[in-house]
């Protein structure tokens, strides 16, 4: 069984800048919901795609978009970053559209200089 | 809206029993998780409780009470490797939003 895994580690954008992180569900997990963690905090909720499909979203502007692919694995992009985008954006894969239990990724730490 | 409170910070020795409690004021109630977290790593779930009761896994434990918007999560036999921060989570807004806590962080003391 293959654990949830993201692209890339690390990352450094400018203010202004676009940015796409990369996400690979759990074998057989149709569900990916993305969180926002900035340093010291707990994960926000920025939205869930369930079958290729929106299914909830959190309190983040419309630049926070997403994709999420036939093969259930799943893409948060970013547009006009800011300074206070720089977190740990974490994916997490569940079965199911109401699963509580969720799988999370080792996570991107985007920078935003 | 939607807040949970948790205390930001819990010290205890190896082999006690601590306790790390979380409030909730949701706009819909779907069921209260939690999840650790070590330094560095990714959250990992722990309990859920989706009825009022003790749920017991192992050395942990996780309480709800719906009519009191409360839960806790119970740690026993303390171990050096349970030094984590801890969330709880409640999911609302008809099941479609997850909103996790601000974290306590456990220290656990030789």
């Amino acid at each position: 069984e293959t654990g949830v895994t993201q692209s890339p580690t690390h990352l450094i954008k400018t203010r202004g800048q676009q940015v796409t992180l990369r996400c690979s569900s759990q074998s057989g997990h149709n569900t990916v919901s993305w969180y926002q963690q900035a340093l010291g905090q707990g994960p926000q909720f920025i939205f869930q795609y369930y079958r290729e499909e929106e299914n909830g979203r959190g309190n983040f502007p419309p630049r926070f978009s997403g994709l999420q692919f036939p093969n259930y694995s799943s893409e948060l992009n970013v547009n006009a970053l800011e300074l206070d985008d720089s977190a740990l954006y974490l994916c997490a894969s569940s079965l199911g559209g109401d699963d509580y239990e969720q799988y999370f990724g080792p996570g991107t730490r985007l920078t935003v200089t | 809206g939607q807040s949970l409170e948790q205390p930001s910070e819990v010290t205890a020795v190896e082999g006690a029993i601590v306790q790390i409690n979380c409030t909730y004021q949701t706009s819909g109630f779907y069921g209260l998780s939690w999840y650790q977290q070590h330094d560095g790593g990714a959250p990992t779930f722990l309990s859920y409780n989706g009825l009022d009761g003790l749920e017991e896994t192992g050395r942990f434990s996780s309480f709800l009470s719906r009519s009191d918007s409360y839960g806790y999560l119970l740690l026993q036999e303390l171990q050096m490797k349970d030094s984590a921060s801890y969330f709880c989570a409640v999911r609302d807004n008809y099941g479609q939003n997850f909103v996790f806590g601000p974290g306590t962080r456990l220290s656990v003391l030789p």
